[in-house]
């Protein structure tokens, strides 16, 4: 079926190093790409997105990259901070309904 | 105003009770969605509201039945569910159902069944 997926559950990464989050997808007609942040025992935080039409986004310190060819999805975040100690999730929108399918998600750990 | 709410936090109820939670926005957005969310997992669309109208349903069970009382108020009322059913419910809304329309969400209610 379709699906978006992570391909590391767990990223671990030192204070002021960069941070790179991978995603898959399979849905090749999907148009929009969204990252979210959940912080325990909050609801996802809308970080950046992505429409199918461009190949990268850039935000602050985050940028987003889109390779439709492979069908994956990146997340780079610069200088991770320990409050970017999160869970990450990729999600897809679907042209209707405003449906967002997520990924199955990955929690980054930012060491001091 | 950016901010989703949810009630209560936190609750815990009996199979055979009823209960309801409730989800309030006052950013002028006319679709509300409903997920579930189970530990260590992502979050699963269960119902999205456009207008006040129900225009998706997942095939959730019938012992959750969500309710669009106004523009800026989602209910979920619980009725006769299972251990399996505990989960972190997230609300969810949108200003409308364009395919662009940035979701912004409640910190959801932690649901324990027991």
């Amino acid at each position: 079926g379709e699906s978006v997926g992570l391909h590391l559950p767990t990223l671990s990464v030192q204070e002021g190093d960069n941070s790179i989050i991978n995603c898959a997808y399979s849905n090749s007609a999907s148009d929009y790409f969204i990252w979210y942040k959940q912080e325990s025992g909050k609801g996802p935080q809308f970080i950046i997105d992505i429409r199918s039409n461009m190949d990268k986004r850039q935000g602050q310190r985050v940028t987003v990259l889109l390779n439709k060819t492979v069908k994956h999805l990146s997340l780079q975040i610069a200088a991770t901070q320990p409050g970017d100690s999160a869970v990450y999730f990729c999600a897809e929108n679907k042209a209707a309904g405003n449906k967002l399918t997520f990924g199955g998600g990955t929690r980054v750990l930012v060491k001091p | 105003d950016t901010e989703v709410t949810q009630t209560p936090k936190h609750l815990v109820m009996g199979m055979t009770n009823k209960k309801s939670l409730k989800c309030e926005q006052h950013m002028g957005h006319r679709a509300m969605y409903w997920y579930k969310q189970k530990a260590k997992k992502p979050p699963e669309l269960m119902f999205v509201y456009s207008y006040e109208k129900l225009s998706i349903n997942e095939s959730v069970p019938s012992r959750f039945s969500p309710e669009c009382p106004n523009s800026s108020l989602l209910n979920l009322h619980l009725h006769a569910l299972q251990p399996e059913d505990s989960a972190l419910y997230l609300c969810a809304s949108s200003q409308d159902l364009g395919t662009t329309g940035e979701q912004y969400f409640g910190p959801g209610t932690r649901l324990t069944v027991t």
